[in-house]
């Protein structure tokens, strides 16, 4: 059975870089279509973050595509999300999911609350 | 871009069916067959209840169900229970190649 786990600082200050790292265990990471991060701010919506395939390749939200680097580590079975420059509108949760078709994410993380404050 | 466009909320009693809808544009929904639904309870991860528009992964009740006709898609919930009683989130693939989701709608049972 596939789990994943976020991990990564819940606290980063204004306009330094956000990074975190999904874990997944029970599954290689090289075996699934590809892998997401999504976001939710608190209290709003989900947002797309961007996918990385197991080959490297990556898919990023347009909106966030200038600050963002996806990557994947398979002999750490992990990938992992860079933000930088990040705002106060950057705070959510921050969920890494598997993905089986697109925009089909059926194993998730169970999220990882980050806070941009000073 | 912008998120597809839900109902902020849909009630209904149980036993009842309920439709959400989710309406885009040309550029997402009316271009592809890949939309997706997912149940998200408070404080907890969403959970994929419909994908490739119609489709359910192992485990999802027949009473979901999902269609698309021209620039919105649709979620059913038949026999509709308490446990039903949720967020839920649509999403397609766009022709940038991107996902985008939509606003969300809480159901109340």
């Amino acid at each position: 059975q596939v789990q994943l786990q976020e991990s990564g600082p819940g606290l980063v200050k204004p306009s330094e870089t956000l990074s975190l790292i999904c874990s997944v265990s029970g599954y290689s990471i090289s075996s699934a279509y590809y892998w997401g991060w999504i976001r939710q701010p608190p209290g709003k919506g989900l947002e797309w973050i961007g996918n990385v395939f197991p080959t490297g390749g990556t898919a990023y939200n347009p909106s966030l595509k200038s600050r963002l680097t996806m990557s994947v580590d398979t002999s750490k079975n992990q990938f992992s999300l860079k933000l930088t420059s990040v705002t106060a509108a950057d705070t959510a949760v921050f969920y890494c999911a598997r993905g089986i078709a697109p925009t089909a994410f059926d194993s998730w993380g169970q999220g990882a609350l980050v806070t941009v404050s000073s | 871009q912008s998120a597809l466009t839900q109902p902020a909320s849909v009630s209904g009693s149980p036993g009842q069916s309920i439709t959400i809808s989710c309406t885009g544009s040309r550029l997402d929904i009316g271009s592809y067959n890949f939309v997706s639904w997912y149940q998200q309870h408070p404080d907890k991860a969403p959970k994929l209840m419909i994908y490739d528009v119609n489709n359910r992964p192992s485990g999802v009740s027949n009473r979901f169900s999902g269609s698309k006709s021209g620039n919105t898609a649709s979620l059913t919930i038949s026999g509709l229970q308490a446990e039903d009683e949720s967020d839920y989130y649509c999403v397609s693939f766009t022709s940038s190649s991107t996902y985008i989701f939509g606003t969300g709608t809480k159901v109340t049972v």
